[in-house]
Parts: C-alpha cells; sequence; structure tokens
C-alpha cells in the first residue's frame, strides 16, 4: 500500500538555525514526490518537486530511493517559513497524490 | 490566471441533513480531485476524475457520499445523509494532462470547511 509518513506534528526552530521536516514513503513503483506548504489564511500550494530538483525560498529536498526518503531541508530558517508542510507522493499511472499528515513549523524570533 | 473556486467556503448542518459542495477548476484542468480534511489530519484522497470519468474512488463512503463532473469542468460532491465524523475540510485541487511521466502540478481550492452538530 502507498503511504507517506511526516513523523513530526510539531517542528519549532529559532530563527537563522537550520530546519530538516521529514518524509518517508511506501510506494513499490516508481515515485514522484512533493512537498506542499499552507501559510496562514492561505490554500494549500506546491512548495517543490523532487523531479525539478530546484531550490524553492531556500528549500532543498533530495529524493531518496535506498531510505525511502524525501526530507525538506533550508540552513537558515526565516520568520516567514512558519507554515504547515505536507510531503506528497503521486503515483505513476493513474497520477494519484497521496498526502502525509503534515508538520507544522514554527520559527522563532 | 483564475484559480480554482470552491463554494460554500463553510457550512453547518445537523446530523442526517445533507449537503452539496461545488467546485470550478482551472480552465483546460482534465484531471478534478476531491480531498477530505479532518483536523489535525493530511488530505485524504475521496476521489479522482479524468475530464468526466472517474479514475479512484476507492475511499470514497459512496453510502452516503456521491460526486459527479458533468462535461468535465464543474463537480459536485454531496454527503446525504451527514454523519458528525464527516466534519472536515473539503478541498477540491484540479491538473493538467502532461504526456508521459511529468511534472503534475496539484491546484488547490480554498476548501470548504463542514461543520456536523
Amino acid at each position: 500500500a502507498q503511504r507517506v509518513t511526516q513523523p513530526e506534528k510539531l517542528l519549532s526552530v529559532f530563527k537563522g538555525a537550520p530546519v530538516e521536516l521529514k518524509c518517508n514513503y511506501s510506494y513499490s513503483g516508481s515515485p514522484e514526490l512533493f512537498w506542499y506548504v499552507q501559510y496562514s489564511r492561505q490554500r494549500l500550494q506546491l512548495l517543490l518537486r523532487h523531479i525539478s530538483r530546484e531550490s524553492i525560498k531556500g528549500f532543498t529536498a533530495d529524493l531518496n530511493k535506498g531510505e525511502t526518503s524525501f526530507h525538506l531541508k533550508k540552513p537558515f530558517a526565516q520568520e516567514e517559513d512558519s507554515a504547515m508542510y505536507y510531503c506528497a507522493l503521486s503515483t505513476s499511472g493513474t497520477y494519484k497524490y497521496i498526502f502525509g499528515t503534515g508538520t507544522r513549523l514554527k520559527v522563532l524570533a | 490566471e483564475a484559480g480554482v473556486a470552491q463554494s460554500p467556503r463553510y457550512k453547518i448542518i445537523e446530523k442526517r441533513q445533507s449537503v452539496a459542495f461545488w467546485c470550478n477548476p482551472i480552465s483546460g484542468h482534465a484531471t478534478l480531485y476531491w480531498y477530505q480534511q479532518i483536523l489535525g489530519q493530511g488530505p485524504k484522497l475521496l476521489i479522482q476524475f479524468q475530464n468526466n470519468g472517474v479514475v479512484d474512488d476507492s475511499q470514497l463512503p459512496k453510502d452516503r457520499f456521491s460526486a459527479e463532473r458533468l462535461k468535465g469542468v464543474d463537480s459536485t460532491l454531496k454527503i446525504q445523509p451527514a454523519k458528525l465524523e464527516d466534519s472536515a475540510v473539503y478541498l477540491c485541487a484540479s491538473s493538467f494532462l502532461r504526456q508521459g511521466r511529468g511534472e503534475r502540478e496539484l491546484f488547490f481550492g480554498e476548501g470548504s470547511r463542514l461543520t456536523v452538530l
């Protein structure tokens, strides 16, 4: 069965500290992994996708197929990074999207 | 470009009543998804449409939930009769079709918050 696991419900860090939001997945096929973000009073939106291998707002994520992980990282957290972050897995063929339970990131001043 | 539109934004009903939610996806987006997000949980896929055909409705409680996408554009999600555990935010998302194994971004609406008393 396909599954996305985000072990931390809440992550609090100080401004300027490094951030790592964990995501592990379970899928027997070839996965596409995404990070979605929801800022306060805004709709859920795409942050980045593994296939693009890009850095968005200073965030990066590397797909590790051996560890079935797709952790989100940022070297220096900013207060505006405070939001709810969801890891998502898209299955090949049907393009079904499965979301994790989310991690709330709080960046403290 | 207009985003995904949903209505109503909020709805409060009593258990056993019925409710309907409407979604208008981004123009040209062939794929439409309905998700249920219960407080403290991630979005859970209820149903996925490709144009006006159902791709996946394996997690839709079909005894009380129904959804349709007439003409492959707008979609409605109905709950009848509602239960207390249906209290959640119902999210609609759409994406456009790319050929082959490509990138597909989901565009979400603001959601419809349902409270069942």
